[in-house]
């Protein structure tokens, strides 16, 4: 089991530039989330995924959009990027038992920088 | 909305000295509640958690316990290593969601 992986692990951008950050998991997890990480904010979610074909916001979203063609991936795209979204962006995977919903397991990350 | 407050950091400690970070909460309903670890330059692992009201979440000598009546969920060891440095994340899920509320973290510094 390879759990949640991500690519790339390290990326410049210019600003305006458009990419795609992958995220894949091999645990057959239901849900899917995407979060960023800045000093002193903790982490914030910018989109997420209740299955394959359903996706939803978070409390950062402007700027990203996602989408869920399969369970195993979960890309997160970079419209125009911007300074501001200079970050280390987390991918997570989870799943629920009798309706609880359990941890969230973690890629490795994104550093990401925008200039 | 739902939101944790976790201490600011960072914590500095000696080898072999008790821990203490403490975390509140603000959710409705009935959270499960999360203590995660990131180590430098790495993801997040979970620590610890616990899914009802009294239940302890224990793991490699550090405890939590869900206190509904005072909505905390604090984190203790009762001795650390420097190999106990890093950031520590409270965080809840919400009843019903799939996702993650998290605090801003505490970075542990412990010296020999």
């Amino acid at each position: 089991n390879a759990g949640v992986t991500q690519t790339p692990k390290f990326q410049v951008l210019k600003t305006g530039q458009s990419m795609t950050l992958q995220c894949a998991q091999d645990m057959n997890h239901e849900y899917m989330s995407w979060y960023r990480q800045d000093p002193g904010m903790g982490l914030r979610l910018i989109h997420y995924s209740v299955g394959a074909g359903i996706t939803d916001q978070g409390e950062v979203p402007n700027g990203y959009n996602v989408s869920r063609s399969t369970t195993e991936d979960f890309p997160l795209r970079l419209l125009s990027a911007a300074p501001s979204q200079t970050s280390v962006y987390f991918c997570a995977s989870s799943y629920s038992t009798r309706g609880i919903y359990n941890e969230q397991f973690f890629g490795p990350g994104t550093r990401l920088t925008v200039l | 909305g739902d939101s944790v407050t976790q201490m600011e950091g960072p914590v500095t400690l000696s080898e072999e000295a008790f821990l203490t970070i403490n975390c509140t909460y603000t959710a409705t309903g009935y959270p499960s509640l999360f203590w995660y670890v990131q180590y430098p330059g790495e993801g997040l692992q979970l620590l610890l958690k616990a899914t009802k009201a009294d239940d302890k979440g224990s793991n490699k000598g550090f405890e939590a316990t869900y206190r509904k009546e005072t909505t905390s969920f604090h984190l203790e060891k009762g001795s650390v290593q420097v190999s106990d440095s890093a950031v520590y994340f409270c965080a809840l899920s919400g009843s019903g969601y799939s996702t993650l509320t998290f605090g801003k973290g505490t970075m542990l510094l412990v010296s020999p």
